[in-house]
């Protein structure tokens, strides 16, 4: 089983759709990671968090340390939007090292 | 101009040959790293360098030699290829050092075919 697990691996929404996509780990983490892969290969960093909460433009990225659960949040989605989402977390002892989710392939239609 | 830069974007080649990626970052970043990508999606780490330093390096076949001749810089040599290494190879860099790590950033991929 991975250590990281993602949910739901797809998801196909309606424009304007409120989206949450679910990332769930089962070690100790420093900080999570949401990654954003475009349709043609290339891969953003979305938001680096530890603890609470994070804001971008229609993008919100919450973590729970005691649950061991975090979720990203796009509000008012767009066609734009369609991307694979990936959720990678450093390991408490993995120094630099990145353990990465199976992604969420979203997909929003007009 | 572009943060992180791999060259080259494409690679097809044979089995049996000898091939390198080339990585830079102009960030200032102190942390670099090798991913591989799958046919199905999934991300790994395959090396890290801090400052020119190796700090990880995962069960990857010595047959991937990472060179990193400064801090910007971290390149790829694989020998010998085999169709199995066919993948995306991703190079990215973020600040800090060690345990000690921020945001990442990658650069836009390297597709290597193993024909």
């Amino acid at each position: 089983k991975n250590e990281v697990e993602q949910s739901p691996q797809n998801l196909t929404a309606q424009e304007g759709e409120f989206i949450t996509i679910n990332c769930s780990y089962s070690v100790g983490i420093s900080a999570l990671h949401w990654l954003q892969q475009h349709p043609g290969g290339g891969i953003v960093s979305l938001f680096m968090l530890s603890s609470g909460k994070k804001k971008h433009g229609r993008l919100i990225a919450t973590i729970n340390i005691q649950e061991k659960h975090s979720s990203l949040h796009i509000t008012a989605s767009h066609p734009r939007d369609s991307a694979v989402y990936i959720c990678a977390v450093r390991l408490l002892r993995g120094g630099s090292r990145l353990t990465f989710g199976e992604g969420t392939q979203l997909t929003v239609n007009p | 101009d572009t943060a992180v830069s791999q060259t080259p974007k494409y690679l097809v080649t044979q089995m049996g040959n000898d091939k390198s990626i080339k990585c830079e970052q102009n960030l200032g970043h102190d942390t670099m790293y090798w991913y591989k990508q799958d046919s199905k999606k999934f991300l790994k780490i395959m090396f890290s360098y801090n400052n020119k330093e190796l700090i990880i390096n995962e069960t990857v076949p010595n047959r991937f030699s990472p060179k990193s001749p400064d801090k910007a810089h971290l390149n790829l040599h694989i020998n010998s290829l085999e169709l199995g290494d066919s993948a995306v190879y991703f190079c990215a860099s973020s600040p800090g050092g060690g345990g000690v790590t921020g945001e990442l950033f990658f650069g836009e991929g390297s597709r290597l075919t193993v024909l």
